[in-house]
């Protein structure tokens, strides 16, 4: 069946230090969604990829898709303690209309 | 503003009781979603639909049920609760392409004891 892999599980950085987490999918997915959870707060939207080889910036933050349209990247460059966090993956694939996310990179940045 | 929110925020349940935890949106989605997350596992789906009247099992549906009987809600219920269900409850909810991405609820803490 369809499933999403994240690498890594875990990235402690260094504030001002670089992060970037991937995201890997079985198959071809429609469009690739990314979301940042807080501790102890609920999953936020991010950004959303539809186009392959896209790439999307928001301030520290970039979001790419991969040609073949099946995997992903963040990154976040100069990390601030406010972007600590667990950030996920989702895949809405081609033949099913629901998201398939994947693990999760948790991220602690020491200041 | 339309939002989505999930009642109670924290449960105590005893094993083998019957729980029903609720999610209401009203952001006028045919999707919701109901998802399970513990420590090591991320996210993981539990029971969907894509409307009313329609539901659909997830990866890990054993032990719990859903019904879809208007647009706005999306109840979760727990047949007999075991402590292996034990987790923290997220429902969420999206237009039926997934565009824009999937709004969640604020969570509900579930102990089984």
């Amino acid at each position: 069946g369809q499933q999403v892999m994240q690498i890594p599980q875990y990235q402690h950085v260094q504030e001002g230090e670089d992060f970037t987490t991937y995201c890997n999918s079985s198959t071809t997915l429609s469009n690739i969604q990314w979301y940042k959870q807080r501790p102890g707060g609920h999953p936020v939207f991010l950004i959303q990829l539809v186009k392959s080889g896209e790439v999307k910036k928001q301030k520290r933050l970039t979001f790419q898709f991969g040609e073949a349209k099946k995997n992903s990247s963040l990154h976040i460059t100069a990390t601030q303690t406010t972007d600590v966090g667990t950030y996920f993956c989702a895949g809405f694939g081609n033949n099913f209309n629901k998201f398939y996310f994947g693990s999760g990179t948790k991220l602690n940045v020491k200041p | 503003d339309a939002e989505i929110t999930q009642s109670p925020r924290h449960k105590i349940t005893e094993t083998g009781r019957q729980v029903t935890l609720a999610c209401h949106q009203t952001w006028n989605h045919n999707n919701m979603f109901w998802y399970r997350q513990d420590l090591g596992h991320g996210l993981r789906l539990i029971h969907y639909s894509y409307g009313v009247q329609d539901t659909n099992k997830g990866e890990v549906s054993d032990g719990y049920s859903v019904s879809r009987s208007n647009t706005e809600d999306l109840p979760l219920t727990l047949e007999s609760a075991a402590s292996s269900q034990t987790s923290v409850y997220f429902c969420a909810s999206s237009e039926s392409s997934g565009a824009g991405g999937a709004f969640f609820g604020q969570g509900t803490r579930l102990t089984v004891v």
